[in-house]
């Protein structure tokens, strides 16, 4: 089975600093992996995603990620948050392999970016 | 474009009633997802449509959760004799191409808040 780990249920950060939201998985083969952002009372938006390739993936708002295969982790990053960034970030994962389509969601880490 | 759409946004109903929640997915998406969120959670698959195929009815919690979609259209999800534990967000998504082909993002809807008194 599949799962990811959240392990901040809230992050703090001053805005100009930089920030990371954690993530690590656990699927078998190969992952693909993504990041949503979920703005209040708003559905879940695209961030960015791995699925092979460079390490370091670049996406909306000024995010990246790093894929670390050895780490089974994928950490989402921005050098200078932004208050506008204050959200809840879902990381989530699915499998390479046939028909598997499902993606698992982490339990979201809720970012605050403070004045 | 238009991107995905759910209704109703909010809907209360009393425990034992029946409730339908509805998706428009974006034209030309052929996958189709149900999920559930409930409060301080992640998201909890419920139902996968892809095209004219059976869907995957894996995470479906009870037989009281059911859903159709026609075609690549419209998707319903049905509870009956609902429960104060189904109180959650339903969030509906849609991806261009099936995710078991290539892993395309899905697109989410805003969701339907169901509170169960």
């Amino acid at each position: 089975a599949q799962s990811v780990a959240q392990p901040e249920d809230q992050v703090n950060v001053a805005e100009g600093n930089p920030l990371t939201v954690k993530c690590t998985y656990s699927v078998s083969g190969n992952p693909y992996l993504f990041w949503y952002v979920q703005y209040p009372n708003r559905g879940l938006q695209f961030l960015l995603k791995y699925i092979t390739g460079d390490n370091l993936v670049k996406g909306s708002y000024g995010f990246e990620a790093e894929f670390n295969k050895s780490q089974t982790s994928f950490h989402l990053k921005k050098p200078s948050a932004l208050v506008s960034d204050s959200a809840l970030y879902f990381c989530a994962v699915r499998g390479s392999g046939a028909g598997s389509y499902q993606l698992t969601f982490g339990k979201g880490t809720k970012l605050s970016v403070i004045p | 474009g238009a991107g995905v759409s759910q209704s109703p946004s909010n809907k209360v109903t009393e425990k034992g009633k029946d409730v339908e929640l509805r998706c428009d997915p974006i034209s030309g998406h052929t996958a189709l997802y149900w999920y559930r969120q409930r409060l301080g959670q992640g998201l909890e698959f419920l139902i996968y449509f892809q095209g004219n195929s059976a869907p995957d009815k894996s995470g479906l919690p009870s037989d009281r959760f059911s859903a159709e979609r026609t075609g690549e259209s419209v998707s319903t999800l049905t509870i009956q004799r609902t429960q104060q534990e189904d109180s959650a967000v339903y969030l509906c998504a849609s991806s261009l191409i099936p995710a078991g082909v290539s892993p395309n993002e899905q697109f989410f809807g805003p969701g339907t808040r169901l509170t169960v008194l």
